[in-house]
């Protein structure tokens, strides 16, 4: 059964980079998949991020390209996300996802972040 | 972006009711809509794919259906477990966008 758990810092500063890995079990990363991250601010509904692939492609969304960056790491079998000059805004849970087909089967527990001073 | 717009944002039924919940894409998305569920402090658990393809272990009472632009869950027969927010999902292309959720309470 495969596993992913993310982790990282639960609090953040404004205009610090927020730092998050995953890391995958009962699977390899190198397998013919998309890996994605996609957060959740609390209380409300769920945004994709972007996703890699195991050779590295990344598509990343629009409205956050010019900060993020998502990293595999093969030897691993982690991902990572980066996310620079965070506000208060990218408060949220953020969850590593296997994309399987085009859906999200399989997801991390979630990770809840705080930008906060 | 392709926009999904689910319906309603919230309902109230009880246990034993069939509900539908909708979500409408902006522009055709054939058949790439998947649809989760969601319980607090829970991750998502995808349900449906392929708008109509029920994922194993899933309960047969859920369904789904639809293509193009417009399409449907109904869950028949709802059972205590079954009150969480549902979300509608396009994978036609990048990037991939969720609806806002609906959120299904006990009445």
């Amino acid at each position: 059964q495969m596993q992913l758990q993310e982790s990282g810092p639960g609090l953040v500063k404004p205009s610090e980079t927020l730092s998050l890995t995953c890391a995958v079990s009962g699977g390899s990363i190198s397998n013919s998949h998309w890996w994605s991250w996609v957060r959740q601010p609390p209380g409300k509904g769920l945004e994709w991020i972007g996703e890699i692939y195991h050779n590295g492609s990344t598509t990343y969304s629009p409205s956050l390209r010019s900060r993020v960056a998502i990293l595999v790491d093969r030897s691993k079998n982690k991902l990572s996300l980066k996310l620079t000059s965070v506000t208060a805004a990218d408060t949220a849970a953020y969850y590593c996802v296997r994309t399987f087909a085009s859906h999200f089967d399989y997801w991390g527990q979630g990770t809840l972040v705080t930008v906060s001073s | 972006d392709i926009q999904m717009t689910q319906s309603p944002s919230s309902l109230s039924a009880s246990v034993g009711d069939s509900v539908t919940i909708t979500c409408r894409a902006s522009q055709t998305i054939r058949n790439y809509l998947n649809w989760y569920q969601q319980k607090p402090e829970k991750a998502p658990k995808l349900l449906i794919s392929g708008a109509s393809s029920l994922q194993s272990g899933v309960p047969s009472r859920f369904s789904g259906s639809g293509s193009g632009t417009d399409f449907t869950l109904t869950i028949s027969g709802l059972q205590p477990e079954d009150f969480a927010t549902y979300y509608c999902q396009q994978s036609y292309n990048t990037p991939r966008t969720f609806g806002q959720g609906t959120k299904v309470e006990i009445k």
